[in-house]
């Protein structure tokens, strides 16, 4: 069964940093590009970016390039997406997704990220 | 990279058919037959619904289908039901491996 796993909700302030996890199951997990996805409370979905985990290739929606992060460790199935310095305005459900056919076929249960002084 | 275009939300009562619109440009949805869509209940992670413009994964029932023209893709539910309450949204390939979202819309079962 395939299955992506994140890390749990995390409470920060603003000016730290932050990176959170993303672990795959059930599949190869270097064969499918995976995408983040911020919603922000009460507001829709955003795409964030996106890697490959076979060769780390990394795509960045304009409106996150510079502000975030995306990495990824094949060793152990595990995707990130981090931060350097927060903003109370990251503050947001951000969600990891599998690449199927130009869709995006499998969810994380998604990971609260909590900014506040 | 601007949000695609939806309706804020639809309202339909059961067994009726209820559309959704998808609006964008030809740098997303014109230019590419790779339309998804999603379902979303309240504190659920999204599912997708349809990919590719108009197909089904499995387990989707055949009441959800998609289409499109020019710019403009559409979801519609035939035979509403009370669990499709939800919000949906759009999604396109925009080329070299990125997507775009679409705004949202709420569907609302009368």
């Amino acid at each position: 069964e395939v299955q992506l796993v994140q890390s749990g909700a995390e409470v920060k302030k603003p000016g730290e940093s932050l990176k959170i996890s993303c672990k795959g199951f059930g599949y190869s997990f270097n064969n499918y590009w995976i995408g983040w996805v911020r919603q922000m409370p009460g507001k829709g979905l955003e795409w964030m970016g996106i890697t490959y985990p076979d060769d780390s290739d990394t795509r960045y929606s304009p409106s996150f390039q510079g502000q975030v992060t995306i990495s990824v460790d094949k060793s152990i199935s595990t995707a990130y997406l981090q931060w350097s310095s927060l903003k109370a305005s990251d503050t947001a459900i951000y969600y990891c997704a599998r690449q199927g056919n130009w869709d995006f076929d499998y969810w994380g249960q998604g990971t609260l990220v909590t900014v506040s002084s | 990279q601007s949000a695609l275009t939806q309706p804020r939300s639809v309202t339909g009562s059961p067994g009726q058919s209820v559309t959704i619109s998808c609006t964008g440009t030809s740098s997303d949805i014109g230019g590419y037959n790779s339309v998804s869509w999603y379902q979303q209940h309240p504190g659920k992670a999204p599912k997708v619904m349809i990919f590719d413009v108009t197909k089904r994964p499995s387990g989707v029932p055949d009441r959800f289908s998609g289409s499109k023209s020019g710019n403009t893709a559409s979801l519609t539910i035939s035979g509403l039901q009370g669990e499709d309450e939800a919000d949906y949204y759009c999604c396109s390939y925009t080329g070299r491996y990125t997507y775009v979202f679409g705004t949202g819309t709420k569907v609302t079962v009368l």
